[in-house]
């Protein structure tokens, strides 16, 4: 059972325009999501947070969006750049409902290539 | 500050044969510690977790077993390696406090059971 999705394996973007990266989940008792992302042969990096009393986080570029009815996020980047191109992962927790809480559950990723 | 030591970063091992593969911490005390590991077209699926010296869970019933014989030192092993063992491992921490709350990983070990 695929508690968190992200049903676009792939994304491929020009330079300088905007990435939206999805990602859905079925479990109503998350409340923080989290964005990952990960090189080849490297360890995920954490790049963005989000708690389920907000329905938007920004850090410079990256601005994460939560809708807790839809049980959606996503993942805006802007503008993209070839240094982007990796994979991200899209993570969730029921840390604060106190469900779960030493664990993270993973989506299986979306390939972002940003193209010069 | 806090970092994350995992080895080798590469492995190939025949099918049968044992596996150990280790991941120390530092900088920090009482982590909450984890395998995870990342088949080939497949996301991050978690393996095993410990919240203490000894306390360790397991997600997946699997050919692989762990430990955590110190505070800041985690262990995945295999008594006989099969072909679908193979993939990338990750082992990673996290205090689990909303300060610094999320998963530090390693740089991972590629793992190819031949």
């Amino acid at each position: 059972d695929q508690q968190v999705k992200q049903n676009s394996p792939s994304l491929s973007v020009q330079e300088g325009r905007i990435s939206i990266l999805n990602c859905d989940y079925t479990n109503s008792m998350f409340d923080y999501f989290l964005w990952y992302k990960k090189y080849p042969a490297e360890g995920p990096t954490f790049l963005i947070s989000i708690s389920s009393i907000k329905d938007k986080n920004e850090d410079g570029r990256f601005t994460v969006f939560l809708n807790k009815s839809a049980k959606h996020l996503s993942l805006h980047i802007v503008p993209s750049q070839p240094g982007d191109s990796a994979v991200y992962f899209c993570a969730a927790s029921s840390y604060y409902s106190g469900g779960s809480n030493y664990k993270l559950t993973f989506g299986k990723g979306t390939l972002l290539t940003v193209n010069p | 500050s806090q970092t994350i030591h995992q080895w080798p970063a590469t492995l190939v091992q025949p099918v049968g044969s044992p596996l150990s593969l280790e991941c120390t911490v530092e900088g920090t005390s009482n982590p909450n510690l984890y395998w995870y590991r990342q088949a080939a077209g497949r996301g991050l699926q978690l393996l095993f977790y410990s919240v203490g010296i000894g306390q360790i869970s397991s997600e997946v019933p699997q050919n692989l077993s762990a430990s955590r014989p110190q505070d800041r030192q985690f262990i995945l092993s295999s008594k006989k390696l099969l072909l679908s063992d193979s993939g990338f491992y990750l082992c990673a921490w996290s205090l689990f406090r909303t300060d610094v709350y999320g998963y530090t990983f390693g740089s991972g070990t590629r793992l190819t059971v031949v």
